[in-house]
């Protein structure tokens, strides 16, 4: 089983609609998560991180946390066409002895998100 | 200016050659590191350094090798290229200092022949 999961896609949505994407991941000593988005042929950009189980909103984008069932989603609301790209979901392993945070972040394969006029 | 630069951008080699990626940072972040990027294989890290004299391999390190010039300054060499290094090559920096959110270079395009 992959530490990270992701749906490879392509996942394909009509402009203003929703789009979810989704991850699964195996330890459950996961303590943040983070979603980025990389268009193609460029670097990851940092869309959100969550730490707490729920959701968390910033603009069009939600970030939901479930960490009895290891899962965490990013929500797109009224997509756009300049959201196409591939979504990638990574997760930092549980916190070194000391209490500071693990550091090494494990990807997942990368969601490609398409949006259509 | 970009807070993580990488250099070169591009670059084309043939079979055997030393190649050295540079990365240099100037956000202030002691953790840095190095992944490649492969169609469908997604970010695989190689190295990892939390501190100048603190470097570690991750999961895919055999054929790399890295020096930590200074805490804005992490390089990654390809002691003898060879064609299945062909990849995109990223530099990333973190602080655990709050989120410990990781920050990407631009990347670099590898071409080996």
């Amino acid at each position: 089983q992959k530490e990270v999961e992701q749906n490879s896609g392509p996942l394909s949505v009509p402009e203003g609609a929703i789009a979810s994407l989704n991850c699964t991941y195996s330890d459950r000593g996961s303590q943040s998560f983070f979603w980025y988005r990389q268009y193609s042929g460029k670097s990851p950009e940092l869309i959100m991180f969550i730490y707490s189980n729920g959701d968390k909103e910033d603009g069009r984008f939600t970030a939901q946390l479930n960490k009895a069932s290891q899962y965490v989603s990013l929500l797109i609301r009224d997509s756009q066409p300049s959201d196409s790209a591939t979504y990638l979901c990574a997760v930092n392993g549980r916190p070194n002895a000391g209490g500071t945070s693990y550091g090494k972040l494990t990807f997942g394969q990368g969601t490609i998100l398409t949006v259509h006029p | 200016d970009a807070d993580v630069t990488q250099t070169p951008r591009n670059r084309i080699t043939k079979t055997g050659k030393r190649i050295m990626l540079e990365c240099s940072q100037t956000k202030g972040h002691d953790r840095m590191y190095w992944y490649r990027q492969d169609p469908g294989l997604g970010l695989r890290l190689i190295y990892y350094s939390f501190d100048v004299k603190d470097i570690n391999k991750g999961e895919i390190s055999d054929g790399y090798s890295v020096s930590r010039q200074a805490q804005a300054k992490f390089s990654l060499s390809l002691e003898s290229a060879i064609p299945n290094q062909t990849a995109l090559y990223f530099c990333a920096t973190s602080s655990p200092l709050g989120t410990d959110t990781q920050y990407f270079g631009p990347g670099t395009r590898l071409t080996v022949l």
